[in-house]
């Protein structure tokens, strides 16, 4: 089966950083990617890793360990506007992306 | 210059009435992909397109249809709506199915079953 996990929910204070986890047992693994999704509008692509380590964009940085089915997106310098949910996906063979149920952000003054 | 475009953003509909979402792409990507998202839930895969094949998943319902008629335009019938179908409908494409492509997703359609 598939199975990803994420947190609910998270508040994180606005100037602070956030880590926001995800861990994942899936069949077959061909890379894990981020997305934000603010209310009622389309995912949008933050980051993709498919090799062990840290990829860095930014404010926001993404984290991988296939050995631990385990990954991290880090939002440094929290604004406001970062408020939004965040979700893990896990693209498995064909090339099927998997989703987590997303992790909702609520960043405070 | 949007890349992803959904039409209707909002469609009411009601039960049991056949109706149809579109989904067109600039970005001239060989896959179009059809998500579900209920509130608060992921976003699950229905079916896609890798070019002109039709590919769908096995739990996806008979009631839920999708044609793509050339490389820009795809489109989600669904044939006789129920109050369960009342979602987000998510359209994304990727240049292919490869690992390293990434999925770009159109601003959705808010479906309302009444």
């Amino acid at each position: 089966g598939q199975n990803i996990d994420q947190p609910t929910e998270m508040t994180a204070t606005e100037g602070a950083i956030v880590q926001i986890n995800c861990t994942y047992q899936t069949s077959g693994f061909n890379g894990l990617f981020w997305y934000q999704q603010h209310a009622g509008e389309a995912p949008t692509f933050l980051s993709y890793n498919v090799l062990d380590g840290l990829e860095e964009k930014g404010r926001f940085s993404s984290f991988l360990s296939r050995s631990k089915g385990y990954s991290y997106l880090l939002l440094k310098e929290l604004q406001m506007k970062d408020s939004a949910s965040y979700l893990c996906a896990v693209k498995v063979p064909p090339g099927k992306l998997i989703f987590g149920q997303g992790t909702t952000l609520q960043v405070k003054p | 210059d949007a890349m992803v475009i959904q039409n209707p953003r909002y469609q009411v509909t009601q039960f049991g009435k056949p109706v149809t979402l579109s989904c067109s792409q600039t970005l001239n990507h060989n896959v179009m992909y059809w998500y579900q998202q209920k509130s608060s839930q992921a976003p699950k895969l229905l079916f896609h397109y890798y070019d002109k094949d039709f590919n769908n998943e096995a739990d996806t319902p008979d009631n839920f249809q999708s044609r793509r008629p050339n490389t820009s335009f795809c489109f989600l019938d669904i044939r006789s709506p129920g109050l369960g179908d009342a979602a987000m409908y998510l359209c994304a494409t990727s240049r292919g199915p490869g690992d390293l492509d990434t999925q770009y997703f159109g601003p959705g359609t808010r479906l309302t079953v009444l």
